[in-house]
């Protein structure tokens, strides 16, 4: 079975441009989370969607940041316009509903110069 | 609010010396879930384990094992015999489950331990 699918895997782009991450939850997870790490603050909490609803955005760090899941199977992360304090590995999970086992996808590495 | 503390930044053992991973909680919540996950060099996040906080009981699997003891608010994990394989920096995790229909879903997680196990 193929796991969570981010892409790309790595992104370089320079200040002030938009970023576009990508996933591909696994078939029948009905929860999405995206997470992001950094050597400062670990592993943060954005935002996660049940059933392609969003349910807590508490973590988006600011409006440059959006996340959307249009169907069970796709869900984006924007930031716009980023900046170097962006730059993390940005990672993607999904879950069926099992009180917090996550399967996480590979990550997305940003680096904003 | 509940918080996550792994005082150990980094360990490193000697191939097939025991290694325990300390891991200190807080919450207010009465009904809570405790996680251990893995992030082998690959990076993906890997679920290791999950106990419920009505749960105290030890858990055993092949050479890893978990010690949850709600009188310290800990849930430490040791693997006995270490092997290369587990060099990894390990995460502790909480989710609390009375904050609404979905927070038992909302991990917090530690800042995670780098484990090097030298052959």
């Amino acid at each position: 079975d193929a796991g969570v699918i981010q892409s790309p895997r790595h992104e370089v782009t320079e200040m002030g441009q938009e970023v576009t991450l990508r996933c591909k939850p696994i078939s029948g997870h009905d929860y999405l989370f995206w997470y992001r790490q950094t050597m400062m603050r670990g592993l943060e909490l954005l935002i996660y969607f049940n059933n392609n609803v969003p349910i807590d955005d508490s973590g988006m760090p600011e409006d440059r940041f959006s996340a959307k899941m249009p169907n069970a199977s796709f869900s984006t992360l924007k930031i716009q316009p980023s900046e170097p304090r962006d730059s993390a590995v940005y990672f993607c999970a999904s879950s069926p509903r099992d009180r917090g086992k996550l399967f996480f996808g590979s990550g997305t590495q940003l680096s904003v110069l | 609010a509940q918080k996550v503390t792994q005082a150990q930044t980094e360990i490193s053992v000697v191939e097939k010396e025991d290694v325990t991973l300390d891991c200190v909680y807080e919450t207010r919540d009465t009904t809570y879930y405790l996680f251990w996950y893995k992030q082998p060099p690959s990076g993906e996040l890997v679920f290791l384990i999950r106990r419920n906080s009505f749960d105290e009981q030890n858990e055993i699997s092949g050479r890893y094992s978990w010690n949850f003891q709600k009188s310290t608010s800990s849930f430490n994990f040791t693997i006995t015999a270490s092997q290369v394989v587990d060099s990894a920096v390990y995460f502790c995790a909480l989710s609390e489950a009375r904050g609404g229909a979905h927070s038992d879903e909302k991990l917090t997680f530690g800042t995670g331990t780098r484990l090097t196990i030298i052959p």
